[in-house]
């Protein structure tokens, strides 16, 4: 059982948007500690998508963008495509349990 | 670039031993905190322990404290995780991965390696 929860899946058209829920709690995310997220193709390595809750490093395109609220955060990812189609993952500190702690990951289908 | 690569992943019985390698590339490990991550088959993303630039704060998840440990060789440019006493649920894919916010396990992971499947199995 993970600490965080996310969908286990979300599925979208080509150049659709969708969203990926990460809910937490008052000893993470609504303590204020930021969320990151990965990407995992597959046969790759996870990829960091957006790191701090709103930020997206160098090379990854402004189609993804991060937001939270409360003690929820949520990946949206815009004009879907096919090369989109992998496993999310959402990550932040827990404070009771004094570790990083993830998601379960969702997995994203392109229709 | 920077990249990650581990290795020493395979078939274990329960009950044994596997030394799990991470070789960086365009970096170096002496000056980074580095991370190993794991994930089950069907499961999510676990993180698993940490070790600072310095090599003295080292940290291991509840679930496999007493049984792991993490090191680094900075000749090699290198991290390791020393699995004993394995058990079956700790099949898993490994990744090691760089912290480089350096604010420990509160900040994000990245790069990641490509992970190394360890089997526990008889």
């Amino acid at each position: 059982q993970s600490v965080l929860t996310q969908p286990p899946s979300v599925s979208g058209a080509p150049g659709q948007r969708v969203t990926i829920s990460c809910s937490g709690s008052s000893s993470n995310i609504g303590a204020g500690y930021d969320v990151h997220w990965y990407q995992h193709l597959p046969g790759t390595a996870p990829k960091l998508l957006i790191y701090n809750n709103i930020n997206r490093p160098s090379g990854v395109p402004d189609r993804f963008s991060g937001s939270n609220s409360g003690t929820s955060a949520s990946l949206a990812i815009a004009g879907l495509q096919a090369e989109d189609e992998g496993d999310y993952h959402c990550q932040s500190y827990d404070s009771s349990l004094t570790l990083a702690v993830f998601g379960g990951g969702t997995k994203l289908t392109v229709l | 670039e920077v990249q990650l690569v581990e290795s020493g992943g395979g078939l274990v019985q329960p009950g044994g031993s596997l030394r799990l390698s991470c070789a960086a590339s365009g970096f170096s490990v002496s000056s980074n905190e580095m991370n190993w991550i794991r994930q089950a088959p069907g499961k999510g993303l676990e993180w698993i322990s940490f070790i600072s630039s310095t090599g003295t704060t080292i940290y291991l998840a509840d679930s496999v404290k007493g049984r792991f440990t993490i090191s680094r060789d900075n000749a090699q440019n290198s991290v390791y995780l020393q699995m004993n006493s394995l058990r079956a649920d700790d099949t898993a894919v490994y990744y090691c991965a760089r912290s480089p916010a350096r604010v420990g396990t509160r900040g994000w992971f990245d790069p990641w390696g490509q992970g190394a499947l360890v089997t526990v199995s008889s």
